[in-house]
């Protein structure tokens, strides 16, 4: 099974920060990972595909690279409604399963 | 616009079971797979079956649920299903349904709201 790992666990940031999100796999899984957001009480919703594509309705200020073990997610000037929990989900190795990493936190300072 | 409506879900004790329901509106469902993931109370993600598009003839299972749960579809109702057997504890969770995109393996681009399972005497 392919292992996600996110970093950091929590982020503490000021609006009109940038962030920077970390997630690694423990194989190669080429540009098969997504990013999702996840605000308290909503189910997750889907940022970027492909480590680099915006889904649709995504604001240009959220940017996904990376590709084989090692990806980041930027959000250039953080804005209120981007405080929430973030994970990485690989869907390369496939059977037997998808993996998600176990999110980062992006708390206000 | 797509959609995923849950329903289901609820108090189940130890041993016993719980079905699932998920509706899909605004997409040619047969044509594509999906996915059920859960999270349990202040955890993460985690995915625990998917079945193929089509007839569904491809179910696949993470190792916990694996001769527990069952996953399946009718394409007929636009309905996605989870029967889930043999509750333990640890699967109290909110499940998602979840839609994968065009290709398979795939990201999820729509999620339901989720439903609440409790497994609990």
């Amino acid at each position: 099974e392919i292992v996600m790992t996110q970093s950091p666990a929590t982020l503490s940031l000021s609006p009109g920060e940038r962030a920077t999100l970390s997630c690694r796999a423990s194989q190669g899984i080429i540009s098969n990972l997504a990013w999702y957001q996840q605000r308290p009480g909503q189910p997750p919703r889907l940022l970027i595909y492909s480590a680099s594509t915006r889904a649709t309705g995504i604001p240009a200020r959220f940017r996904g690279n990376g590709s084989g073990t090692d990806f980041t997610l930027t959000i250039s000037s953080l804005q209120s409604e981007d405080f929430a929990v973030y994970y990485c989900q690989q869907y390369n190795n496939w059977p037997p399963g998808y993996t998600f990493g176990q999110g980062t936190k992006l708390e206000i300072k | 616009e797509v959609q995923l409506l849950q329903s289901g879900g609820g108090l189940a004790q130890p041993g016993g079971s719980l079905r699932l329901s998920c509706t899909a509106s605004g997409f040619t469902f047969s044509d594509y797979a999906m996915s059920w993931v859960r999270q349990g109370p202040g955890k993460g993600l985690e995915w625990v079956s998917a079945i193929s598009r089509g007839s569904g003839i491809g179910t696949y299972y993470t190792d916990s649920v694996k001769g527990r749960f069952i996953i399946s579809r009718d394409n007929s109702k636009n309905a996605l299903y989870l029967e889930m057997n043999n509750l333990r504890d640890d699967d109290t969770a909110v499940y998602f349904c979840a839609k994968e995109g065009p290709h398979s393996p795939d990201h999820f681009d729509f999620w339901g709201q989720g439903s609440l399972v409790t497994v609990s005497s």
